[in-house]
């Protein structure tokens, strides 16, 4: 079956820096996605990794390491908006492509 | 630039009730998926298509059933509602042979009475 953990809730000020840890166990393992989720709204791709290594996309970067099954998203200068849940989710393929989700970090972010 | 679109967005019904729910993917997107999340849960796959055909299956109940169509939008079938089957129900699309990316509709809010 497919396992992914990561942090319930983190909480963090304004303008400082976050990291939200994930790690999975998974057959057909293709690669680690990071969604962000505003309460009622739709989850939002944030970053995608298929290879080693470090993703930036503006504040926002994500690490994976293939060998240990684990993968990082690191939020900078965070803002009072980046309050919001983030899934990490794993992209296999077992008979066909699914992306599989985390429960979620809930992160907020105080003043 | 043009979004998945999901219908209706709010629907009521009772138990043992029947309820329709469709999607209409990015245009050439070639891959539909479903996803049921609960109140604080995170979103659940239920089924996929690709091509008008399925292509996976994850926990989606007996009592659901879905199908792509020639033009490929998508309906979820579901049949004897359950309160527990009150959710928000995605509907996502992704390109063809892409990897990174799904885009997902605003969701449909379902509430069984």
């Amino acid at each position: 079956g497919q396992s992914l953990e990561q942090p319930s809730e983190v909480t963090a000020v304004e303008g400082a820096i976050v990291q939200i840890n994930c790690t999975y166990q998974t057959s057909g393992f293709y690669g680690l996605s990071w969604y962000q989720q505003h309460d009622g709204g739709a989850p939002t791709f944030l970053s995608y990794n298929a290879l080693d290594g470090l993703e930036e996309t503006g504040r926002f970067s994500s690490f994976l390491s293939r060998s240990d099954s684990y993968g990082y998203l690191l939020l900078q200068e965070l803002q009072m908006k980046d309050s919001a849940s983030y899934f990490c989710a794993v992209r296999v393929n077992t008979g066909g492509f699914k992306t599989i989700f985390g429960a979620g970090t809930r992160l907020f972010v105080k003043a | 630039a043009a979004g998945v679109i999901q219908s209706p967005r709010h629907l009521i019904k009772e138990k043992r009730e029947t309820a329709t729910l469709k999607c209409y993917p990015i245009p050439r997107h070639d891959t539909v998926y479903w996803y049921q999340q609960g109140p604080g849960q995170d979103p659940q796959f239920l089924i996929s298509f690709y091509e008008k055909m399925q292509s996976d299956k994850g926990s989606i109940p007996d009592r659901f059933s879905a199908q792509q169509f020639s033009d490929y939008h998508s309906e979820l079938n579901m049949s004897s509602l359950e309160l527990g089957d009150s959710a928000l129900y995605f509907c996502a699309s992704s390109p063809p042979l892409h990897l990174r990316e799904l885009f997902f509709g605003e969701g449909s809010r379902l509430t069984v009475l």
